[in-house]
């Protein structure tokens, strides 16, 4: 069965820095491009970041370049986001969720229950 | 970006209703479509893929179609559990978009 379980998620100040994990099991995690989604509370949808399947390639939406990195660590079956300089519209759950197909860009076929990011000014 | 847009907002239905949720793309996304149920609280669910291909497990009753800028997603028969919020996504680019998402309700 595959799983993903996010952690790390939690109260932080305006400015500061946060580290999200994501850990998979239950497939072969190197195969697959992951991706972070957040969703603000009572929002939509917002895809963030997505890494291909070794992590030679990254991608992120406007709203969160420059400030948050994603990577992976392929022996230890984790997804990472580093978010810094966080403002108060970073506030939302985030989701870790994985490509349905390996190799291109494709839907989210797995997600994880999601963390609650929350940041205060 | 591809920008999306679902219509309507808000479906008001019965169960046993036929509903369908409409999804226009900025541009031309080919196939490129899915579309996700979420429950309050919970993460969402993958029902539709390439525009009209049924996700392992989902019921029969959704189905999708479209091709270019319009898709829809259609329930045959609504039941209770299908009461949530839909969204669809493009993934046609490195930069996926959701739509705004439609929230279906009981009548």
């Amino acid at each position: 069965e595959v799983q993903l379980v996010e952690s790390g998620g939690g109260l932080v100040q305006s400015g500061g820095s946060l580290r999200l994990s994501c850990a998979a099991s239950g497939f072969i995690f190197s195969r697959h491009w992951m991706h972070w989604i957040r969703q603000a509370p009572g929002k939509g949808l917002e895809w963030v970041s997505r890494t291909t399947s070794d992590g030679s390639s990254t991608s992120y939406a406007d709203s969160v370049k420059g400030r948050f990195t994603i990577s992976r660590d392929n022996v230890k079956n984790t997804l990472y986001l580093q978010m810094n300089s966080l403002r108060a519209e970073d506030t939302a759950v985030y989701f870790c969720a994985r490509g349905r197909r390996m190799g291109a860009p494709s839907p989210f076929d797995s997600w994880g229950q999601g963390t609650l990011v929350v940041v205060s000014s | 970006d591809i920008q999306m847009t679902q219509s309507p907002s808000t479906l008001s239905a019965s169960v046993g209703d036929r509903v369908t949720i409409t999804c226009r793309a900025s541009q031309s996304i080919s196939v490129w479509l899915a579309w996700y149920q979420q429950n309050p609280g919970k993460a969402p669910n993958l029902l539709i893929y390439d525009a009209s291909s049924l996700e392992s497990g989902v019921p029969s009753r959704f189905s999708g179609s479209g091709s270019g800028t319009e898709f829809t997603l259609t329930i045959s028969s609504l039941q209770p559990a299908d009461f949530a919020t839909y969204y669809c996504q493009q993934y046609s680019t490195s930069r996926w978009t959701f739509g705004q998402g439609t929230k279906v309700e009981i009548k």
